[in-house]
C-alpha cells in the first residue's frame, strides 16, 4: 500500500517569498490533516479537511496561510509571505474518516522542511 | 483539551524492557489513548491504541489501568533502531477524535 507522499521534500526561501507544498494522501482517505513541527516540539496541527471541506483550521495563521484540497484528494499548503519562524517540517497525514473518540490511526508523510532566511 | 504529561527523556540499555508512563487527564469514557514513534526525518508512526486494560501488538504493550487517568508503554527487549521519539496522545477534547502533541519522551537506546 503506498503511504503518503509529500513533495518537495526541502525547501529554502527567503523571508517574505511565497512557498507551497503539495500532499497526496492514502488512497480511500477521507480526511486529510497539515501539520507543523518545529525543531524539538510535537507536530502542531494546522487544519484538517474531511473530503474537500475544513473540518478545523482555528490553528492556521490565516493572513498568510492557506490550504485547499480540491476534488477532495491532493491538497496544498500554501504561505505567503513566509516569515523567520515559518521554519519547520510540515507533515501531511491522513486517515478514514473517524468517529468521535473512537480508535483512530493517521499515516504521515515524511513531511517537508522549509528554512526560511 | 486532554492533556498529557510524559517524561521528556529516558535512556535504556539494549535487550531491556522500557516502560513509559503517561498521566491524562480528561479522557471521557470511550476515547482512545493513542502511541505514535517518530525517528529522525520522518513524520510520526502509529503504534498501539487503547482506551482500557491491556493491548498488545507485535511492537509494543498498553497498559491502562481502570481509572484511566494513566497509561504505560511498553516496549520488550529495546534495540537501538527503538530510539526515537513517543507521543502519548489523548483526544483534543472528550469526545473529540483530533490528536495534540506533545513534546513527547525521547528514548536514547545505549548499547
Amino acid at each position: 500500500e503506498a503511504g503518503v507522499a509529500q513533495s518537495p521534500r526541502y525547501k529554502i526561501i527567503e523571508k517574505r517569498q511565497s512557498v507551497a507544498f503539495w500532499c497526496n494522501p492514502i488512497s480511500g482517505h477521507a480526511t486529510l490533516y497539515w501539520y507543523q513541527q518545529i525543531l524539538g516540539q510535537g507536530p502542531k496541527l494546522l487544519i484538517q479537511f474531511q473530503n474537500n471541506g475544513v473540518v478545523d483550521d482555528s490553528q492556521l495563521p490565516k493572513d498568510r496561510f492557506s490550504a485547499e484540497r480540491l476534488k477532495g484528494v491532493d491538497s496544498t499548503l500554501k504561505i505567503q509571505p513566509a516569515k523567520l519562524e515559518d521554519s519547520a517540517v510540515y507533515l501531511c497525514a491522513s486517515s478514514l474518516s473517524p468517529s468521535a473518540g473512537g480508535p483512530h490511526e493517521q499515516y504521515f508523510g515524511p513531511g517537508t522542511r522549509l528554512t526560511v532566511t | 483539551l486532554a492533556k498529557t504529561t510524559q517524561p521528556i527523556s529516558m535512556d535504556s540499555y539494549e535487550g531491556q524492557e522500557v516502560n513509559i508512563t503517561c498521566s491524562h487527564n480528561n479522557i471521557a469514557t470511550n476515547d482512545y489513548i493513542t502511541w505514535y514513534q517518530q525517528f529522525p526525518s520522518q513524520g510520526p508512526r502509529f503504534i498501539i491504541q487503547g482506551y482500557k486494560t491491556k493491548v498488545t501488538n507485535e511492537v509494543a504493550s498498553l497498559f491502562i489501568p481502570a481509572d484511566r487517568k494513566s497509561s504505560t508503554l511498553s516496549l520488550p527487549r529495546v534495540s537501538l533502531s527503538d530510539t526515537a521519539v513517543y507521543y502519548c496522545l489523548g483526544p483534543q477534547g472528550a469526545g473529540s477524535y483530533q490528536l495534540t502533541f506533545g513534546k513527547g519522551t525521547k528514548l536514547s537506546v545505549i548499547p
